[in-house]
């Protein structure tokens, strides 16, 4: 069974860190890119991050650019995120989600996703 | 960055009628870079259609997507009760890759 399962997520005060973690299994997982999608509460989905197969190309929204980190372990079939000098706006579930067509992508499996609060 | 506008915000109907969905994209998504899911409460997405037109799999053939350019459709040809959710378009076409902000299906 293919699947995605999300890990790290909790509560951070501003300026703090944490690093989100995904494990894949049932599929190929270095012929996939991968994307990292937020969604805070009750509001819509974000793209933050997407990395290719090889970890070589990454890309970021604007809002998390110079804070976040997308890499990748192959071996370890594991997809992370870096998450540096947290706001409160980063407050959200976060879905690990394979992609589909090139690193830019759509995703057509997602995980059930990690919960992060930015809170003093 | 590409923005994507769908309409109605919320979309009332009962099941059995046929649901039409808007998307439109501030500039060109090409004919094939536009897809589309569906997020039930306390739920992942779900791909609906890839390539604006594509059914991702097991996706029954009520749901159907069209369009290019910059406007974009999904049409749900007759309701069933596990179709209302909400819906969001999302293009892939370029970094940052974005979602529209959502589209409420709601029984009437």
């Amino acid at each position: 069974e293919v699947q995605l399962v999300e890990s790290g997520g909790g509560l951070v005060k501003p300026g703090g860190s944490l690093r989100l973690s995904c494990a894949a299994s049932g599929f190929t997982f270095s012929t996939y890119g991968m994307n990292w999608v937020r969604q805070a509460p009750g509001k819509g989905l974000e793209w933050v991050s997407s990395i290719s197969g090889s970890g070589t190309y990454m890309y970021y929204a604007d809002s998390v650019k110079g804070r976040f980190t997308i890499s990748r372990d192959n071996a370890e079939n594991s997809l992370y995120l870096q998450m540096n000098s947290l706001r409160a706006e980063d407050t959200a579930l976060y879905y690990c989600a394979r992609g589909l067509r090139g690193v830019i992508s759509y995703s057509d499996i997602w995980g059930q996703g990690t919960v992060v609060t930015v809170s003093s | 960055e590409i923005v994507l506008t769908q309409s109605p915000g919320t979309l009332s109907l009962s099941p059995g009628e046929r649901a039409t969905l808007s998307c439109r994209a501030s500039q060109s998504v090409g004919s094939s870079y536009l897809a589309w899911y569906q997020q039930k409460p306390g739920q992942a997405p779900r791909l609906l259609i890839y390539g604006a037109s594509s059914r991702a799999t097991d996706i029954p053939d009520r749901f159907s997507g069209s369009g290019s350019g910059t406007d974009f459709t999904l049409t749900i040809s007759r309701l069933e009760p596990e179709d209302f959710a909400v819906y969001y378009c999302q293009q892939y076409l370029t970094s940052p890759a974005t979602f529209g902000q959502g589209t409420k299906l709601e029984i009437k």
